[in-house]
């Protein structure tokens, strides 16, 4: 079974400035997905990023970028220039897309990001 | 387009009393459907899963139930509520093969307390 580890429960920034998520996962599949999603107070689940694990080159969303080391099974979220609404959870999410997978998402337990004026 | 229906957004049941969750999805067939929980606002267990009609999986023994009556339509259902079901519960659809590179789609959510 996949395990996502999210070691960060909560982090602090100030607005402007950048901060890095981590996230580092478990697996013995070759074929996956990951996930970066957002839940705002409304508790929307919004995807942020994904990354396609037989892609070298890191994944990239306007202010927000990955650094993806498939090696190390880490997977940690880079946001630039943060802003008063990026205050939210973020959850980190493993999805492999092996035969028989049935596509399950499985997600660490987040890590709630505040951004402060 | 397409969408995803959650409902009743917001819910309050006594201990002991059943319980029916709905979603539906419109703009797509044959979608892989899912049922999650958040409690205390921390991270999201897979309940159920579903790939076709009929189709059940479940992922946690527990006092839920799920049922896909129809293509688009996935049901979370409990004959008795206990505290402990209390929490966030999320829908969430995604198409095989085509659609599995853009992750899900999520409902926008049932807030359930149990009291």
């Amino acid at each position: 079974a996949q395990t996502v580890t999210q070691s960060q429960p909560e982090m602090s920034v100030q607005e402007a400035e950048t901060v890095t998520l981590s996230c580092t996962y478990d697996t013995s599949e070759n074929n996956y997905y990951l996930f970066w999603y957002k839940q705002p107070p409304s508790r929307q689940m919004i995807l942020v990023i994904r990354q396609e694990a037989y892609k070298q080159q890191n994944a990239t969303e306007n202010r927000f970028s990955v650094n993806f080391q498939k090696a190390a099974k880490s997977f940690s979220l880079k946001i630039s220039d943060s802003q008063l609404g990026d205050t939210a959870m973020y959850f980190c999410a493993f999805m492999s897309y092996s035969g028989g997978s049935n596509y399950k998402l499985t997600f660490g337990k987040g890590t709630l990001l505040t951004v402060n004026p | 387009s397409q969408t995803i229906h959650q409902w009743p957004a917001t819910l309050v049941q006594p201990v002991g009393s059943p319980l029916s969750l709905e979603c539906t999805v419109e703009g797509t067939s044959n979608p892989n459907l899912y049922w999650y929980r958040q409690a205390a606002g921390r991270g999201l267990q897979l309940l159920f899963y579903s790939v076709g009609i009929g189709q059940i999986s479940s992922e946690v023994p527990q006092n839920l139930s799920a049922s896909r009556p129809q293509d688009r339509q996935f049901i979370l259902s409990s004959k008795k509520l206990l505290l402990s079901d209390s929490g966030f519960y999320l829908c969430a659809w995604i198409l095989r093969d085509r659609g599995t590179r853009s992750g899900y789609t999520f409902g926008s959510g049932t807030r359930l307390t149990v009291v």
